[in-house]
């Protein structure tokens, strides 16, 4: 079946701006996670979301972060005044089963 | 701050032979272990999961963890040049669904 989708795949915005980041997660998977990869770093969580229950924003770097899952499926990460260090590629998730995730391909975000 | 460490490598093995991948982790209470692997510029994919002291078999791949020692193992047999790749551990941490994640350990499997 189909996976984990997101969009776009590369996005390339000027320091300042506000960018959207899309998440279309696996048919059926209740879980969804936002992480981030930046050159040379781990993954990082970012945010994490459970059906229609409030998700937990503990791993957001600052509040120019924020994501919204509408229906219990799509979910879009919304990046506001963005800095240099924002960039990295922002990785979506989807799951079942705690912990057993399925990443997206990944949004490639460079800040210039 | 909780630690999942890897060895950066790069680890070279000629193929055909077992590559050993390994990853301590500083938070006693863990439960959940997972392995990914990441081919350059892509993303993520899970190969394994391990909950339980001891082995655990898929193919090629043999997942091992002993949770007294805080260490969990990714052996993989007859390696390939397609395995080339970097391996993630990772840790389910007490949130129960957020995933701490190794910086990973890169393979190189020479022909």
């Amino acid at each position: 079946g189909a996976g984990v989708s997101q969009s776009p795949s590369n996005k390339v915005t000027e320091k300042g701006k506000d960018v959207e980041l899309r998440c279309d997660p696996i048919s059926g998977h209740t879980a969804l996670y936002w992480y981030r990869q930046s050159l040379g770093q781990g993954l990082e969580f970012l945010i994490y979301f459970q059906g229609n229950s409030a998700p937990d924003k503990s791993g957001l770097p600052s509040d120019r972060f924020s994501a919204e899952r509408t229906g219990g499926s799509v979910s879009t990460l919304t990046i506001q005044r963005t800095q240099q260090e924002d960039s990295a590629v922002y990785l979506c998730a989807s799951s079942l089963v705690f912990g057993e995730q399925y990443f997206g391909p990944g949004t490639r975000l460079t800040v210039t | 701050q909780k630690e999942v460490e890897q060895n950066s490598g790069p680890l070279s093995v000629p193929e055909g032979a077992i590559a050993s991948l390994n990853c301590t982790y500083s938070d006693r209470v863990s439960q959940s272990f997972f392995w990914y692997r990441q081919y350059s510029g892509k993303s993520p994919e899970l190969i394994m999961s391990i909950y339980s002291n001891g082995d655990k078999e898929d193919g090629r791949f043999t997942a091992q963890l002993n949770k007294a020692s805080q260490y969990v193992s990714l052996l993989i047999r007859d390696s390939q040049p397609s395995d080339s790749a970097t391996y993630l551990c990772a840790v389910l941490e007490d949130s129960g669904y957020a995933l701490n994640f190794g910086k990973g350990t890169s393979l190189l499997v020479t022909p």
